[in-house]
């Protein structure tokens, strides 16, 4: 059975801090990955997706992905108040099967 | 564009009454999903269409639940009877392509209270 893990934190950094969040998974022959972005009351939102090993940057969000290992993590640099928020990992095994999303981890950036 | 539709956003009903949640997904999307959050359980894929054929409903945690797509733009998720447990927020999402390959782009949700 396919399945994401997710610690569910609470992960609490200070503002201006690095947030780090990880993500494993149970199957090798996973294809995409994503990181989804959910404040409370509200619906998920796709802030970064990352398909091969290696760093993807996109402004203060760098996504890092490990096969070999089956982790993938998000990092946020330079944390604001306004990035708490649950982040969801969700993983692709086979192009044609829907994504399998972790529980999340809340994160709280204290001012 | 208008993004993902929901409705209704609120739900309250009571025990052994029937629900019908609706969605309109974005145009030109081939793909539909029904989720259900609960904190205790996260995000729960419920059913999966592509190009309106239901693909994967393996999540769909019992006859009392079913769902259709009768169109590319509308699909709705039905309950009956509903019971307390399946107290929710329920999602729906559409993406581009078939699967998981491509970005899911998630309506406001329905939050539903079965009293």
């Amino acid at each position: 059975q396919k399945e994401v893990e997710q610690n569910s934190g609470p992960l609490s950094v200070p503002e201006g801090a690095i947030a780090s969040l990880n993500c494993t998974y149970s199957d090798r022959g996973s294809q995409s990955f994503f990181w989804y972005r959910q404040y409370s009351g509200k619906s998920p939102e796709l802030i970064m997706s990352i398909y091969s090993n290696g760093d993807k940057e996109d402004g203060r969000f760098t996504a890092q992905l490990n096969k070999a290992s089956q982790y993938v993590s998000l990092l946020i640099r330079d944390s604001q108040p306004s990035d708490s928020a649950t982040y969801l990992c969700a993983v692709n095994w086979e192009g044609n099967t829907p994504l399998v999303f972790g529980k999340g981890t809340r994160l709280s950036v204290i001012a | 564009d208008a993004g993902v539709i929901q409705s209704p956003r609120h739900e309250v009903t009571e025990m052994g009454q029937e629900v019908t949640l609706r969605c309109k997904p974005i145009s030109g999307h081939n793909s539909l999903f029904w989720y259900r959050q609960t904190m205790m359980r996260g995000l729960e894929l419920l059913i999966y269409f592509n190009n309106n054929v239901p693909i994967d409903d393996s999540g769909m945690p019992e006859d009392r639940f079913s769902a259709k797509m009768p169109n590319a733009s509308f699909s709705t998720l039905k309950i009956q009877p509903s019971e307390p447990r399946d107290s929710a927020v329920y999602f729906c999402a559409s993406s581009p392509a078939g699967g998981g390959q491509d970005t899911q782009y998630f309506g406001p949700g329905t939050r539903l209270t079965v009293l």
